[in-house]
């Protein structure tokens, strides 16, 4: 079975301090995993996916099969990153759609 | 970039009625387009898939017969909540996606659903 999980509801952090967030899934091939977001009274977007092993907003993410996970992470949190981060998994067969985890709600104090 | 358009933002109905919900894509053909749904404070759950022309695959646990979805067309696809009970309301979203391998998902912008 598809399953994300993402152990953090929430997670603070103090402007200019790192920021990690973390990411684990289960599936039985090779997925394909991104992180979302969702600022604040804005539609869910993409911020990266390890396909394309981009950093994006300072944001990278590397996909570790080995431990199952998909860390997000950021050397330097900005209050504008504020916001709530999906993990999200897709499946390499088919028309498939995105599994998400719960979602894990970043706030950067100043 | 590709949009979904998502209508309507809100909607209030009583009990009983039903409530249509439409996305629409913009500048792109949208021959799947998923639908999720959201509690507050939980993760995206998907309910069904629909593709264009055909019928939608619903995912266990969700009720076809409630929850009606149609995908006539490349740019239109509806969700129809029938006979509305408070425990429906919800956020519902809708995702396509875009290109060919499909890489990327766009999102409409969420229907916040309160059933009174």
């Amino acid at each position: 079975a598809q399953r994300v999980t993402q152990p953090e509801k929430l997670l603070s952090v103090f402007k200019g301090a790192p920021v990690e967030l973390k990411c684990n899934y289960s599936y039985s091939g090779s997925p394909e995993l991104f992180w979302y977001v969702q600022y604040s009274r804005q539609r869910l977007q993409l911020l990266l996916r390890h396909i394309s092993r981009e950093s994006i907003k300072g944001f990278t993410a590397d996909l570790n099969k080995g431990e199952t996970s998909f860390h997000l992470k950021k050397p330097f949190a900005q209050e504008e990153d504020s916001a709530m981060y999906y993990c999200a998994l897709r499946g390499n067969s088919g028309n498939t759609p995105l599994v998400f985890g719960k979602g894990t709600r970043l706030s950067v104090i100043a | 970039g590709a949009v979904v358009s998502q209508h309507p933002s809100r909607v209030i109905c009583k009990s009983g009625t039903s409530v249509k919900i439409e996305c629409r894509s913009l500048d792109f053909q949208a021959t799947t387009m998923f639908w999720y749904r959201q509690f507050p404070k939980q993760s995206l759950m998907l309910m069904a898939t629909s593709n264009e022309g055909s019928k939608a695959t619903y995912e266990q646990g969700v009720e076809k017969d409630k929850f009606l979805i149609n995908h006539a067309s490349l740019t239109l696809s509806t969700l129809t909540v029938t006979s509305a009970h408070p425990e429906d309301s919800s956020f519902y979203i809708c995702s396509a996606r875009v290109g060919a391998r499909g890489y990327g998902y766009t999102f409409g912008s969420g229907t916040r659903l309160t059933v009174v």
